[in-house]
């Protein structure tokens, strides 16, 4: 399953809302998308599992939505520590495949 | 909390073969909650999973890297390995091994992971 994030970068300001995008090539089973962010130099670090479920430690402000095709990640107060790249998975079908990303930088 | 540590060389000659291990530390590799698993980055571009493998051998790969990738597991030393073989430039890539739960059968999201190994295929 082919997964487009677009657009590949995003520009906001601190306290924004940052709306990602994730659109898959076919329908995913069970909703079966995570999402994580990943900071320059280091490992992605796990958000959203099952399309809405927040991991363990992630704060409220990272929201996770949709389904089918489509899917959202939404940052509701852009935070300094939130400017990152963020990627999608789709782990419906075999084999596992991540979205190309995409950057929020400071406006 | 649970980490992961790889360990292996940092430059590759093309055509030779890639060795990484990961071990797990302040957690058991013989969980039967878990599979653990390899995805690489090349430098500026996006995740590609590799494969995983549970705490009895059993191992899933990507289709595109199947023939190369072989994942093997010593449970006695909290150690996963992968083996990449015929390795060519387009194999340079950061390297991370990961641990696979919490939704999903076998589980494929990645929950903790290693801080990544540059690996470079060079002559």
């Amino acid at each position: 399953i082919l997964l487009t994030q677009s657009p590949g970068t995003l520009s906001f300001s601190p306290g924004e809302r940052a709306t990602l995008s994730c659109r898959a090539s076919q329908i995913i089973s069970n909703n079966y998308v995570a999402w994580y962010q990943q900071k320059p130099g280091q490992a992605p670090r796990l958000l959203i599992f099952a399309a809405s479920t927040r991991a363990t430690g992630i704060p409220d402000r990272f929201g996770g939505s949709g389904s089918g095709t489509d899917f959202t990640l939404t940052v509701s107060r852009l935070e300094p520590e939130d400017f990152a790249v963020y990627y999608c998975q789709q782990y419906g079908t075999s084999p596992v495949t991540f979205g190309g990303g995409t950057k929020v930088e400071i406006k | 909390q649970l980490q992961l540590q790889e360990s292996g060389p940092r430059l590759v000659k093309p055509s030779e073969t890639l060795s990484l291990t990961c071990t797990v530390s302040v957690g058991s590799i013989s969980s039967r909650a878990y599979y653990w698993g390899w995805i690489r980055q090349p430098p500026g571009e996006g995740l590609e999973w590799i494969g995983s493998i549970y705490y009895n051998g059993d191992t899933w790969y990507s289709p595109s890297l199947q023939s190369r990738a072989t994942l093997s597991i010593v449970t006695s030393k909290n150690q996963f390995s992968l083996n990449l073989m015929s390795l060519t430039a387009a194999d340079t890539a950061v390297y991370f091994c990961a641990r696979a739960g919490l939704s999903g059968w076998p589980p494929r999201v990645f929950d903790y992971w290693a801080q990544g190994t540059l690996v470079t295929v060079s002559s």
